[in-house]
C-alpha cells in the first residue's frame, strides 16, 4: 500500500510570484484536504477535493486554489504569492463513506515566500 | 478563542513517567483524531475515536472520548524518548461540512533520557 506523497518537498519564491504544490492520495482513498500550518500552529483547513470537485473550503482567499485529477492526486495553486504564505503545506488522504473518514497525512511541502 | 484547546502546551518528563495530553472543545465532537508530528514533518495518523466513551491503544498510547464527545485524552504510559514530538488533537466538529478537521495547536512533548 503506497502513502501520501507530497512534492516538492521544499520551495522558496518571492512576492507575488505563483507556486503549484502536488499529492498523491494513498492508493484507494478518493479524497483529498489541503491543510497549511504556520510555524508553532496546528494544520488550518484550506479545501477538500472529492471525484474531481471542490467539497468544502476553509477560510482562505480565492487566490488559492486546487485541482483533483482522475486518479485521486491533486494539486494546490497559490497565485499572487505573500509573506504570510510561507507555511508547511500539508495533503490528507481519506476514503469517503459514512462518517468521519480516518485521514492520513503526508510529509508536506515546506514554502518559503522571500 | 481556539475551537479546540490542547493542555499542556508542552511537556517535558523523564523517561519511564506516564503522562497524560487533553483535548477540549467548545462543540460536538463527531470525529476525534490524534496525530505525532516531529518537527517540520507530516502528521503520523495515531487513532481516531467516534463514539462518546471509545477506548482505543496502540502500544503505549492509549486515547479516551469523554460520554458527551467533547473531551479527548491521550495517555502514554512508561514514557520512552521515541514518544518526544508535537501530538496534535484534530476534530471533526458540529456544523463542519466535508469532514474537514480543526486543530487544536499542539502540545510538545520531551522525553528526557
Amino acid at each position: 500500500e503506497t502513502g501520501v506523497t507530497q512534492s516538492p518537498t521544499h520551495l522558496i519564491k518571492t512576492r507575488g510570484q505563483q507556486v503549484t504544490l502536488r499529492c498523491s492520495s494513498q492508493s484507494g482513498h478518493n479524497t483529498v484536504s489541503w491543510y497549511q500550518q504556520a510555524l508553532g500552529q496546528g494544520p488550518q483547513f484550506i479545501f477538500q477535493y472529492y471525484r474531481e470537485e471542490e467539497n468544502g473550503r476553509g477560510n482562505f482567499p480565492p487566490r488559492f486554489s486546487g485541482l483533483q485529477f482522475p486518479n485521486y492526486s491533486s494539486e494546490l495553486n497559490v497565485n499572487a504569492l505573500e509573506l504570510d504564505d510561507s507555511a508547511l503545506y500539508l495533503c490528507a488522504s481519506s476514503l469517503e463513506g459514512l462518517g468521519p473518514p480516518e485521514q492520513f497525512f503526508g510529509p508536506g511541502t515546506r514554502l518559503t515566500v522571500l | 478563542s481556539q475551537e479546540l484547546e490542547q493542555s499542556p502546551q508542552s511537556l517535558i518528563v523523564q523517561e519511564g513517567k506516564n503522562l497524560t495530553i487533553n483535548c477540549t472543545s467548545s462543540k460536538t465532537l463527531y470525529g476525534l483524531y490524534w496525530y505525532k508530528q516531529k518537527y517540520g514533518e507530516g502528521l503520523i495518523f495515531l487513532m481516531m475515536l467516534q463514539k462518546g466513551g471509545e477506548e482505543k491503544s496502540h502500544e503505549k498510547i492509549t486515547a479516551k472520548l469523554d460520554e458527551k464527545k467533547q473531551q479527548s485524552s491521550l495517555h502514554i504510559t512508561a514514557s520512552q524518548p521515541s514518544h518526544a514530538g508535537i501530538y496534535l488533537c484534530g476534530a471533526v466538529l458540529s456544523g463542519a461540512g466535508s469532514y474537514q478537521l480543526t486543530f487544536g495547536k499542539g502540545t510538545k512533548l520531551s522525553v528526557i533520557p
